[in-house]
C-alpha cells in the first residue's frame, strides 16, 4: 500500500550542486506533479506530466528539470542549486485530469 | 499576488468552539479542493465541490462553494485537538488538466 514514495525526505546542498528527487508511484495514475510548499505559500506547482513522455511547466519551473519515461516514476532535477531553492518539496499524482491528488511524504531540501 | 486568498492565516482556539476558514478569488473556478496536511505529512484531501452553491458535510466539517464558484468555506463545529493542522484550498480551473491552485493555508491549533 505504498502510493507515492519520495526520496530522500531530507537532504543538504552547497551552491552550485545537483540533485535528483525521486518519486513513484504505484497505483498506476497517469497524472504527474512536482510541487514546493514554502512557509506561508501554500504549494507552487513546478512540473507536471499527463504521461509517460510528455511533461510540461508549471509556475515556477526555473532552475528544475523533470522526465517521465514511464508511468511509475517522475524525478525531478535541480541544476545548480541556489538557497532560493531551499524548501519542501511534494511530488503527487491522479487518476484523472480534476481527480484527488494523492501526495508523497514530502523531501525536505536546504541550499547552503 | 495570491490567486485564492485563505483567511485567516492562523487561527488558535479552544476545543469545543466553532470556526470558518475563507477561500476567496476574484477567478471563476470549475471545481475547489479543501486538503489538511499534518507536520511532516503531504496534503490528505477532504472534500471536492463542483457545483456553484454546493454544501457538503463531513461529520463536523461542512464546506460550502460559492454560487459564483469564486470562493467556498470550511467551517468546523466544536472542535477537537485532532483537528489541529494546515488547511489548504486549491481551485481547478477551465482545462487547466488538474494543475491545482493552492491557497496559503490556515494554520488551525485547537487546544484542549
Amino acid at each position: 500500500n505504498a502510493g507515492v514514495t519520495q526520496t530522500p525526505k531530507f537532504r543538504i546542498l552547497k551552491i552550485g550542486q545537483s540533485m535528483t528527487l525521486q518519486c513513484a508511484q504505484d497505483m498506476n495514475h497517469n497524472y504527474m506533479y512536482w510541487y514546493r510548499q514554502d512557509p506561508g505559500m501554500g504549494l507552487k506547482l513546478i512540473y507536471y506530466s499527463v504521461g509517460a513522455g510528455i511533461t510540461d511547466k508549471g509556475e515556477v519551473p526555473n532552475g528544475y528539470n523533470v522526465s517521465r519515461s514511464t508511468t511509475e516514476d517522475f524525478p525531478l532535477r535541480l541544476e545548480l542549486a541556489a538557497p532560493s531553492q531551499t524548501s519542501v518539496y511534494f511530488c503527487a499524482s491522479s487518476y484523472s485530469s480534476a481527480g484527488e491528488l494523492f501526495f508523497g511524504e514530502g523531501s525536505r531540501l536546504t541550499v547552503l | 499576488t495570491q490567486l485564492l486568498e485563505q483567511s485567516p492565516q492562523f487561527l488558535s482556539i479552544q476545543e469545543g468552539e466553532n470556526l470558518t476558514v475563507y477561500c476567496n478569488s476574484s477567478s471563476v473556478f470549475s471545481s475547489l479542493q479543501w486538503y489538511r496536511q499534518e507536520p511532516g505529512e503531504g496534503p490528505v484531501l477532504l472534500v471536492t465541490v463542483v457545483t456553484g452553491g454546493e454544501v457538503k458535510k463531513l461529520k463536523r466539517l461542512t464546506f460550502q462553494f460559492g454560487d459564483a464558484r469564486k470562493d467556498s468555506s470550511l467551517h468546523i463545529t466544536a472542535a477537537q485537538p485532532g483537528d489541529t493542522g494546515l488547511y489548504l484550498c486549491a481551485g481547478t480551473r477551465g482545462t487547466s488538466y488538474g494543475k491545482l491552485t493552492f491557497g496559503q493555508g490556515t494554520i488551525l491549533t485547537v487546544h484542549p
